[in-house]
């Protein structure tokens, strides 16, 4: 079946800006993760969607960041008055559910980059 | 904050030969879990071990898990130019299975 996908696969803006990040995580799955990842690291925790609700949101960065997923599907992620420091891949991951560390599978990522 | 560390930062071995990556954690963990990222390509999830388990194998991969020395070591046998990519453990630790803290990762490179 088909993977995690994310769209737009890079998108460029401007500092201030608004943008908006979408993931579409494996039928079925019903947890859903941000990562995000700067170049020469691993990708850090961001969020953690069961369902609907964010379970854990500890990794977001600041207020400017956030991420709903309404219909316990798809996911958006959105960054306010982007920073040229907000500059990275972010990466969408699903699994079977949250408990019981399953696998987590993650999508190709979102470049972003902030001008 | 990092909690798991590979070991080495690189490694350059011929086609055939095995590679060996290891990873570091701090804390107890509830799970580890070896990734693949290959140059402007997504994480592919390889194996995931649990604390109570001491190896597992995967085709050509081969992980053990040592809780006593809070280590892991990933081992991949005969390899192929298609292996080179940089190789992330993650820990779940803590209250949470589900939170993944990934070290810096490996950058294999395997020589045709």
């Amino acid at each position: 079946g088909a993977g995690v996908s994310q769209t737009p696969s890079n998108k460029v803006t401007e500092k201030g800006k608004y943008v908006e990040l979408r993931c579409d995580p494996i039928s079925g799955h019903t947890a859903l993760y941000w990562y995000r990842q700067s170049l020469g690291q691993g990708p850090e925790f961001l969020i953690y969607f069961q369902g609907t609700g964010a379970a854990d949101d500890s990794g977001l960065p600041n207020d400017r960041f956030f991420a709903v997923r309404p219909e316990g599907s798809v996911s958006t992620l959105k960054i306010q008055r982007t920073e040229r420091g907000d500059s990275a891949v972010y990466l969408c991951a699903s699994s079977l559910t949250g408990t019981g560390g399953y696998e987590q599978y993650f999508g190709p990522g979102t470049r972003l980059t902030v001008t | 904050s990092q909690q798991g560390e590979e070991d080495p930062q690189a490694l350059s071995i011929q086609e055939g030969e095995n590679a060996t990556m290891n990873c570091s954690y701090k804390t107890s963990i509830n799970n580890l879990q070896w990734y693949r990222q290959n140059s402007g390509r997504g994480l592919v999830h390889l194996i995931l071990i649990r604390s109570n388990e001491r190896e597992k194998h995967s085709g050509r991969l081969r992980v053990t898990l040592d809780t006593s020395k809070k280590s892991s070591s990933l081992l991949i046998t005969a390899s192929r130019a298609a292996d080179t990519a940089s190789y992330f453990c993650a820990t779940a630790s803590g209250g949470s299975n589900y939170k993944l803290t990934f070290g810096k990762g490996t950058l294999l490179t395997v020589n045709p």
